[in-house]
């Protein structure tokens, strides 16, 4: 398996603008998850999915986020509009019956 | 609520041993882990531990668990230059999707 998979691996976009965040699980894996991590807050979870149900967004820092998982295989958490505080480095991770979790390499996403 | 606490820097030279040490608050936690990050990458699951065991050793690691003080350490027996990463400690209850608390991480700095 190819691991889980993100898209882009780095993000540069102008404030006001609509981004989007992609992720490919591992296949098999049941529970999907939306990490962000900063230097001043660490890693923050978003959200996570069960079988593509959301099951708690209460870490989504606002409104203007927002993830689907239409299909076992694809989520995307997408941010409109962007801002200067979004930038981060945002993680995708699966997990499925074993312990642990796998993660993707992450997108660096730079609002200027 | 949970909480998890490392020190923030460690730095070793080549060939010593390094210890990381965390702490944690939930007297429920049952899962363990270490999770390793190198530059430019997603957490890695190095091992993990469960609560019901006092040490546990892959190779050049070694963990150790004291529960009655909730002290979880990573020993890294003769460092190597490419162990320099960030270790992130966290640890999960029992029951439900095992979510994961992750410490701030303590980035391990190798030097000749």
């Amino acid at each position: 398996d190819a691991g889980v998979i993100q898209s882009p691996r780095h993000e540069v976009t102008e404030m006001g603008q609509e981004v989007t965040l992609r992720c490919k699980p591992i296949s098999g894996h049941d529970y999907l998850f939306w990490y962000r991590q900063t230097m001043m807050r660490g890693l923050e979870l978003l959200i996570y999915f069960n079988n593509n149900v959301p099951i708690d967004d209460s870490g989504m820092p606002e409104d203007r986020f927002s993830a689907k998982m239409p299909n076992a295989s694809f989520s995307t958490l997408k941010i409109q509009p962007s801002e200067p505080r979004d930038s981060a480095v945002y993680f995708c991770a699966s997990s499925g019956t074993g312990v642990g979790y796998t993660f993707g390499s992450g997108t660096r996403l730079t609002v200027v | 609520g949970e909480d998890v606490e490392q020190s923030l820097f460690l730095s070793v030279r080549e060939g010593d041993s390094s210890v990381i040490n965390c702490t944690y608050t939930d007297s429920s936690s049952t899962y363990l882990y270490w999770y390793k990050q190198e530059p430019g990458a997603g957490l890695q699951l190095l091992t993990y531990i469960f609560s019901n065991m006092d040490m546990k050793q892959d190779q050049r690691l070694t963990v150790l668990l004291n529960k009655k003080d909730k002290h979880l350490s990573l020993r890294i027996a003769d460092t190597q230059t490419g162990d320099s990463a960030i270790y992130f400690c966290a640890e999960s209850a029992a029951g439900g999707s095992y979510i994961p608390t992750f410490g701030r991480g303590t980035s391990l700095i190798v030097h000749p």
